[in-house]
């Protein structure tokens, strides 16, 4: 099993250029998550989806934050237009159930200039 | 609001020995999930050991366990025989269990734990 993948695995951008972050989630995972980790608030979700579907996006910081999840194996996550305190580690996760456990990929190093 | 704290930022083991990482949490939910995850230098997010609320037997993972507490609300994680490729980064995490409750992992703001040889 090839876990959780990301990419890009690091990302340097200008602010105001659009930033798309990829998820495939674990085969057979019905759950798939996106957190947000920054020294200041910590790790924090921004949305999940159940079968491809959003269920929570609470979490989306604002309208410039967007996430698609068109099949079960693949999920993106946009920011557009972007900015530097969008700087952060993003993650994502899936899980096989719910209250499943949780699987996260490495994660992309998102630096916004 | 569900809340995890550790009270703990940083703490220091010397190989070889034990070392206890303390986490609380708050909820009004009765069944609900308890993690610990590890974060080394590399970022990745490693699950250590999870615990099911309605389990009174503490879970355990070769040289980790956990000191679950429903009343006091605290859930202990104890590394035993510690070693160099534990030092980390260690997040206390919570999640309801409830079928109308939220899927999402609350974590705590972890805990650095640094081994010395």
């Amino acid at each position: 099993d090839a876990g959780v993948i990301q990419s890009p695995r690091h990302e340097v951008t200008e602010m105001g250029q659009e930033v798309t972050l990829r998820c495939k989630p674990i085969s057979g995972h019905d759950y798939l998550f996106w957190y947000r980790q920054t020294m200041m608030r910590g790790l924090e979700l921004l949305i999940y989806f159940n079968n491809n579907v959003p269920i929570d996006d609470s979490g989306m910081p604002e309208d410039r934050f967007s996430a698609k999840m068109p099949n079960a194996s693949f999920s993106t996550l946009k920011i557009q237009p972007s900015e530097p305190r969008d700087s952060a580690v993003y993650f994502c996760a899936s899980s096989l159930h719910r209250q499943g456990t949780q699987y996260f990929g490495p994660g992309t190093r998102l630096l916004v200039l | 609001a569900q809340t995890v704290t550790q009270s703990q930022p940083e703490m220091s083991v010397q190989e070889a020995e034990t070392v206890t990482l303390s986490c609380t949490y708050d909820t009004s939910e009765s069944d609900y999930y308890l993690f610990w995850y590890k974060q080394p230098p590399s970022r990745q997010m490693i699950l250590v050991i999870r615990q099911e609320a309605y389990k009174q037997q503490n879970a355990t993972e070769n040289r980790f366990s956990v000191n679950f507490q429903k009343a006091a609300k605290s859930f202990s994680l104890k590394i035993s025989d510690s070693q160099l490729g534990d030092a980390a980064m260690y997040f206390c995490a919570y999640t309801p269990g409830n079928q109308g409750g939220s899927e999402k992992l609350v974590f705590g703001k972890g805990t650095k734990l640094t081994v010395n040889p």
